[in-house]
């Protein structure tokens, strides 16, 4: 199948920075990356949808100024966490599709830990 | 609107039993369901998906899983488990590619 890369896997970050981590799709291209945020011992909750070219539409209740998504290009997007908070400690997951209706691929996820 | 429950969180069987991981789903219209598996800080792997046709799915990793309409489920199942199928398992609803996911289900696996 096809292959989504995130990056960093793990990060560490003082409260008040920023932190961004990549989603890439190695070898096919992506007009529609996800990005999910999975809370411990809990499911995945979408966060937002990004579109190649356009602005993310965020989900209910997801910050926009705080969770900045950007797809530049189709095999790239990228999740910035602003001033980041010890709230914001998570496992962040991206996924990708070649288009709607299309399979979605998952990245491995980053661990993001504010301290 | 679109929800998943997956009422086992944890889940333990003896490597060779069988295995059914439950999933219920509530769906506006016809539902397009998948299986995901993910293992200890990695991402989520398709297992198995149902968009149509044969109600009876087969899956990676010797996994299947039934969608019973009149009952709104969506089960997984394996004939006989192995200790390398110890992770969690995720139940999904969705259509076009905005997946609901359930919360998960945690599989041991006990030799």
């Amino acid at each position: 199948g096809a292959v989504v890369s995130q990056h960093p896997s793990r990060v560490i970050c003082k409260s008040g920075t920023s932190v961004k981590i990549e989603c890439r799709s190695l070898d096919f291209q992506a007009t529609t990356m996800f990005w999910y945020r999975q809370f411990p011992k809990k499911s995945l909750m979408l966060m937002a949808t990004s579109n190649e070219g356009s602005k993310a539409t965020y989900e209910q209740g997801v910050e926009k100024d705080k969770f900045l998504i950007n797809h530049a290009s189709l095999t790239l997007s990228t999740l910035t966490v602003t001033s980041a908070h010890p709230e914001d400690s998570s496992f962040y997951i991206c996924s990708a599709s070649e288009g709607m209706g299309g399979e979605l691929f998952f990245g491995e996820g980053s661990r993001l830990t504010v301290l | 609107a679109q929800s998943v429950t997956q009422p086992d969180i944890h889940i333990t069987v003896s490597e060779g039993a069988s295995l059914e991981l439950r999933c219920n789903y509530s769906y506006g219209a016809t539902p397009y369901l998948f299986w995901y598996v993910q293992s200890p800080g990695q991402g989520l792997q398709l297992l198995l998906k149902y968009f149509s046709g044969d109600t009876l799915v087969q899956g990676i990793k010797g996994f299947e899983a039934e969608f019973k309409r009149s009952q709104s489920s969506f089960n997984l199942r394996k004939p006989s488990v192995h200790w390398s199928d110890a992770a969690e398992y995720f139940c999904a609803v969705g259509g076009g590619n905005k997946l609901v996911f359930g919360a998960g289900t945690i599989l041991r696996v006990k030799s």
